[in-house]
């Protein structure tokens, strides 16, 4: 059964550095999306994107924050100057024309 | 330091009992509701959905109730598993996919 995939499955880094997460949602897909999970809490909506643009994104996600589909499988997130409340699981999701999104098992990102 | 964080509401049940697991959803608009199942460490995996003209629809040993009038989902899992111990969330549609979670309930089964 095809799956969501993401890479790494952990990144520790410095505040201030930049991060690249990485997604490779289900082949078929057309939608994809990126939300977090900050400790202990709940899932957080991050943005979508189809089409090769954003089609909606939270409060959450400021400036510091990019998405791209630089290919025709990867979908990547990136935190241009991480800040310590950037901690979090990132989950990447993917959808097909239906609306059910189908989530990726996580990078655990860890800022020092 | 001291943690913060959500506590979970945690139902505890019996192997093969059945677990009824309760939503409360924010949103009248919205039109599309899923539940999931997030294991310790995993993504939140897919488990079933409903939209906002049906109050009821099965899966495999799981059932969603919708009632709109109250804005609550539940969700019915029969003849409980060990597998399925994990936190369950439910998710609403508000609109361009942007899905809303809950704050998720713990389900312990105890063999």
């Amino acid at each position: 059964e095809p799956e969501v995939t993401q890479t790494p499955s952990h990144q520790v880094t410095q505040m201030g550095q930049e991060v690249i997460l990485r997604c490779v949602p289900i082949s078929n897909h057309l939608y994809f999306y990126w939300y977090r999970q900050i400790l202990g809490q709940k899932v957080e909506f991050l943005v979508s994107f189809y089409n090769n643009e954003i089609s909606e994104k939270s409060e959450i996600f400021d400036d510091q924050f990019s998405v791209e589909r630089p290919d025709g499988s990867n979908f990547t997130l990136k935190i241009r100057s991480t800040k310590l409340e950037d901690s979090a699981m990132y989950f990447c999701a993917s959808g097909g024309v239906q609306e059910t999104q189908y989530f990726g098992p996580g990078t655990r990102l860890l800022v020092l | 330091g001291e943690s913060v964080g959500l506590h979970l509401p945690t139902l505890s049940v019996q192997e093969g009992d059945n677990s009824i697991i309760n939503c409360a959803y924010s949103n009248s608009a919205s039109d599309y509701f899923i539940w999931y199942k997030q294991e310790s460490g995993k993504g939140p995996q897919f488990i079933i959905d409903i939209r906002s003209n049906m109050d009821k629809r099965q899966g495999q040993r799981v059932t969603v109730l919708l009632n709109k009038t109250v804005k609550h989902l539940s969700l019915q899992i029969a003849a409980t598993q060990p597998g399925d111990s994990a936190v369950y969330f439910c998710a609403e549609n508000l609109g361009n996919n942007r899905l809303a979670f809950g704050k998720g309930n713990q389900v312990v089964v105890i063999p």
